[in-house]
């Protein structure tokens, strides 16, 4: 069975880096094709694609935020990790990990999402 | 970066209705078109991927069409469960792009 689970704090302050980690299982960045993202969701509003990572360590992010954005890999401890500096009100979201399916470029697992408020 | 524009916003139905939602992308993307249903408080479900493919476990009366610009979900038969929210999501140049989203709510 594959799972997710995002983790990290509930409240940041603005200017502030957030630090989100993503542990999985059922799955593995050691086999081949292997992908995973993280997308947020703003209360009441649509989705947004924030970074993607791969097997290889390939790194995909949002031209709008990739300034602002870092996604790694722990294999051996079946985590992915997204760093976001410079922290805004206007990043209050529940945020979520993905991983990618096998074939074609859609999430087909999700874990259940964090909120992250960012307020003084 | 391509935008994907839902359309409608808000669509009331009845159970048994046959129900239609398009998205429509600002640029070719091939059938690189995905579907999920999202309810309140829980993450998005994947419905249908590469614009047609049903995602295993979905029920059949959910399926997927279109290519290049202008794509649609439908719905053959409402169920009680299906009131929900529902985005289409395009992958074009290693960028990902969701719709804004409708919201489909009981008549």
């Amino acid at each position: 069975q594959v799972t997710l689970k995002e983790s990290g704090p509930a409240l940041v302050k603005p200017t502030q880096t957030l630090t989100l980690t993503c542990t999985f299982s059922g799955f593995s960045f050691n086999t081949r094709g292997t992908r995973a993202s993280w997308i947020r969701q703003p209360p009441g509003k649509a989705l947004e694609w924030l970074a993607r990572i791969d097997w290889d360590n390939d790194k995909f992010y949002s031209t709008s935020l990739k300034t602002r954005l870092t996604i790694s890999k722990d294999t051996s401890k079946n985590q992915v990790v997204l760093t976001m500096t410079n922290m805004d009100p206007a990043d209050t979201a529940t945020y979520y990990c993905a991983r990618l399916v096998a074939s074609g470029d859609a999430f087909d697992i999700w874990g259940q999402g964090t909120m992250v408020t960012v307020s003084s | 970066d391509i935008q994907m524009t839902q359309s409608p916003s808000t669509l009331s139905a009845s159970v048994g209705d046959r129900v239609t939602i398009t998205c429509r992308a600002s640029q070719r993307i091939s059938s690189w078109l995905a579907w999920y249903q999202q309810k309140p408080g829980r993450a998005p479900k994947l419905l249908i991927y590469k614009a047609s493919s049903l995602q295993s476990g979905v029920p059949s009366r959910f399926s997927g069409s279109g290519s290049g610009t202008e794509f649609t979900l439908t719905i053959s038969s409402l169920q009680p469960d299906d009131f929900a929210s529902y985005y289409c999501q395009q992958y074009t140049s290693y960028s990902y792009t969701f719709g804004q989203g409708t919201k489909l709510e009981l008549k």
